[in-house]
């Protein structure tokens, strides 16, 4: 069965750093692309990162950008996302996704359970 | 960036209606397009694929149409369980991202 579980969600003050986990387990991670999507409250998806298989390629939604950084561990099964100069608007919920490929088209077919961060003084 | 518009935001419609939620694409994404459901306090769930692929385990009322820039999705006969918020999504590669729809919420009258 597959399984992503993530932690590493808290309150933070705005600018500091917080480090996001997600453990995988049921597949082979190693093989698949990852994500990691968030929700603000009462809001809708927006995705922040895409890394590829092996780490070699990482994508980031245009307001994160020089801020976070997605990394992955395929010998622990795992994937990060390392956040800082925090702010107010990046409070959400945090899923981690994997990513299906299927006749060239990308679709995130597994989600965790998701971890709230929230910003604030 | 490719831009995904839904809708309509929100409809209402009685057990055993024909629904049907639009999502348009800004620039033409082949049949790169994906659906999700998600409900309140849970993660999203891919319903379908490839635009008109049936994910493994969902119902088969949920259906999926399209290609190029416009694409729907219809749940033939509404049932209560499928009161939910739904989410298209872009699917082809470049520019990278994947990005969401801003969301349909679905809800019983």
């Amino acid at each position: 069965e597959v399984q992503l579980v993530e932690s590493g969600g808290g309150l933070v003050q705005p600018g500091g750093s917080l480090r996001l986990s997600c453990a995988a387990s049921g597949f082979s991670f190693s093989t698949y692309w990852m994500s990691w999507v968030r929700q603000a409250p009462g809001k809708g998806l927006e995705w922040v990162a895409n890394i590829k298989q092996d780490g070699s390629e990482k994508y980031y939604v245009d307001s994160v950008k020089g801020r976070f950084t997605v990394s992955r561990d395929n010998a622990k099964n795992s994937l990060y996302l390392q956040m800082g100069s925090l702010r107010a608007e990046d409070t959400a919920v945090y899923y981690c996704a994997r990513i299906y490929n299927f006749w060239s088209g990308y679709y995130r077919d597994y989600w965790g359970q998701g971890t709230l961060v929230t910003v604030s003084s | 960036d490719i831009q995904m518009t839904q809708s309509p935001s929100s409809v209402s419609a009685s057990v055993g209606d024909r629904v049907t939620i639009t999502c348009r694409a800004s620039q033409g994404i082949s049949s790169w397009l994906a659906w999700y459901q998600q409900k309140p306090g849970k993660a999203p769930k891919l319903l379908i694929y490839a635009a008109s692929s049936l994910q493994s385990g969902v119902p088969s009322r949920f259906s999926g149409s399209g290609s190029g820039t416009d694409f729907t999705l219809t749940i033939s006969s509404l049932q209560p369980e499928d009161s939910a918020t739904y989410y298209c999504q872009r699917g082809n590669a470049f520019p990278p991202g994947l990005t969401f729809g801003g969301g349909t919420k679905v809800e019983i009258k």
